[in-house]
């Protein structure tokens, strides 16, 4: 088993729809949770950020972590075309001195106009 | 502010040819990990540098090793290239207190 697992994509909706991505995870250390979008044949850029459980909203994006569940959200409102992209969520352990960021497979979006 | 950059941003070999990839980080940033991203697959943890020293490593066989400058930019280099090898190599940086970090737009490699 992974340690992070994203539902399988590629996902397609209309403009304005509401976007609900997902992850689940088994390493019960992870703390810190993030989202990145990764434009085609870019880098990924961070999206949110979120510190244990509960919610952040930020805008039309708002990060979900149920760290009983073992299990994070990302749900876009009102979505746009320019939101089409590759949605990576990672995590890592609350160690100061540890980088390493686990990622999932990423799952890519298409809004149509 | 510039944000982290690498070079050069695409790059063609040959199995077993010898290649360096480099990345410059975020003004303020002096803690850099490098990640390989296969096509398809999100990206893995290769190491972790700080103080010129590499600090933690992930899966990755000792063909791959890396240094840090002491303006805090680094080097990737991967030995006797395999076809395995073909990715997106990113450069992420952070400053050492801060959580976040922060990608570069990556170097695409391509092994033949």
């Amino acid at each position: 088993q992974k340690e992070v697992e994203q539902d399988p994509g590629p996902l397609s909706v209309p403009e304005g729809a509401i976007v609900s991505l997902n992850c689940t995870y088994s390493n019960s250390a992870f703390q810190y949770f993030m989202w990145y979008r990764q434009y085609s044949r870019k880098g990924p850029e961070l999206l949110m950020y979120t510190y244990s459980s509960g919610n952040k909203e930020d805008g039309r994006f708002t990060a979900q972590v149920d760290k009983s569940s073992k299990y994070i959200s990302l749900f876009i409102r009102d979505s746009q075309p320019s939101d089409s992209a590759t949605y990576l969520c990672a995590m890592r352990d609350p160690d100061g001195a540890n980088s390493k960021l686990t990622f999932g497979k990423g799952i890519t979006l298409s809004v149509r106009p | 502010d510039a944000g982290v950059t690498q070079s050069p941003t695409h790059l063609i070999k040959t199995r077993g040819q010898q290649v360096t990839l480099r990345c410059s980080p975020k003004s303020g940033h002096d803690t850099v990990s490098w990640y390989q991203q296969a096509l398809g697959q999100g990206p893995q943890f290769i190491f972790q540098y700080y103080e010129e020293e590499e600090r933690q490593r992930g899966n990755f066989p000792d063909r791959f090793s890396g240094h840090q400058f002491p303006n805090y930019s680094s080097e990737l280099n991967v030995n006797a290239l395999l076809l395995g090898d073909s990715a997106l190599y990113l450069c992420a940086s952070r400053p050492r207190a801060i959580e976040t970090q922060y990608f570069g737009p990556g170097t695409r490699l391509l092994v033949l």
